[in-house]
């Protein structure tokens, strides 16, 4: 069974930092794109940014690129999120998820809530 | 940089009756590359369609996606009381990656 489970979540102030873990299992981990979406809290699904299998191409959205940094350790089955520079606006649930066919996602994590707040 | 249009914002409907969302992109794009999800309150989304028509694994056949160019459709044709529920579309491009419409509120 696919298991992808985000942790590091929290309150911050702005402009601080934080960093995202996701502990994936149940499947081959480093054969797969991985992405992290967001949630703003009532909102709709934002797209954050994408890392191929062998981290040889990463993209960001617009709203956060220079701010974030996506990466991964595939020997410890594991995707992370750094988020510097943080904004009132960056809060919200953060999901690990598995790209699947012609770009869908088709395994999601319970998501890691990010609350930046003075 | 492609924009998905949900319609309409909300749908009010009973058990039984047939859904029919609606997702329009503002440029012409690969049916391959249009999903479709189902988010319940405090829940993960649950990826129902890719490739435009193609359901996901353990997706009852109630579901169904069609479309092309710039109109995509989400049927249900039966309402069962668990399809109540958030529906999104998504797009992947190269350049935009993942793109997701606002949403489409489905109610009783």
């Amino acid at each position: 069974e696919v298991q992808l489970v985000e942790s590091g979540g929290g309150l911050v102030k702005p402009g601080e930092s934080l960093t995202l873990s996701c502990a994936a299992s149940g499947f081959f981990f480093s054969s797969y794109t991985m992405n992290w979406v967001r949630q703003a809290p009532g909102k709709g699904l934002e797209w954050v940014s994408s890392i191929r299998s062998s981290s040889s191409d990463i993209y960001y959205a617009d709203s956060v690129k220079g701010r974030f940094t996506i990466s991964r350790d595939n020997a410890k089955n594991s995707l992370f999120l750094q988020m510097n520079s943080l904004r009132v606006e960056d809060t919200a649930v953060y999901y690990c998820a598995r790209d699947w066919r012609w770009g869908s996602v088709d395994s999601w994590g319970q998501g890691a809530l990010v609350t930046v707040s003075s | 940089e492609i924009v998905l249009t949900q319609s309409p914002g909300a749908l009010s409907l009973s058990l039984g009756e047939r859904a029919t969302l609606s997702c329009r992109a503002s440029q012409s794009v690969s049916s391959s590359y249009v999903a479709w999800y189902q988010q319940k309150p405090g829940q993960a989304p649950r990826l129902l369609i890719y490739g435009a028509s193609s359901r996901a694994t353990g997706i009852p056949d109630r579901f169904s996606g069609s479309g092309s160019g710039t109109d995509f459709t989400l049927t249900i044709s039966r309402l069962e009381p668990e399809d109540f529920a958030v529906y999104y579309c998504q797009h992947f491009g190269d350049s935009t990656r993942i793109t997701f419409g606002q949403g489409t509120r489905l109610e009783i």
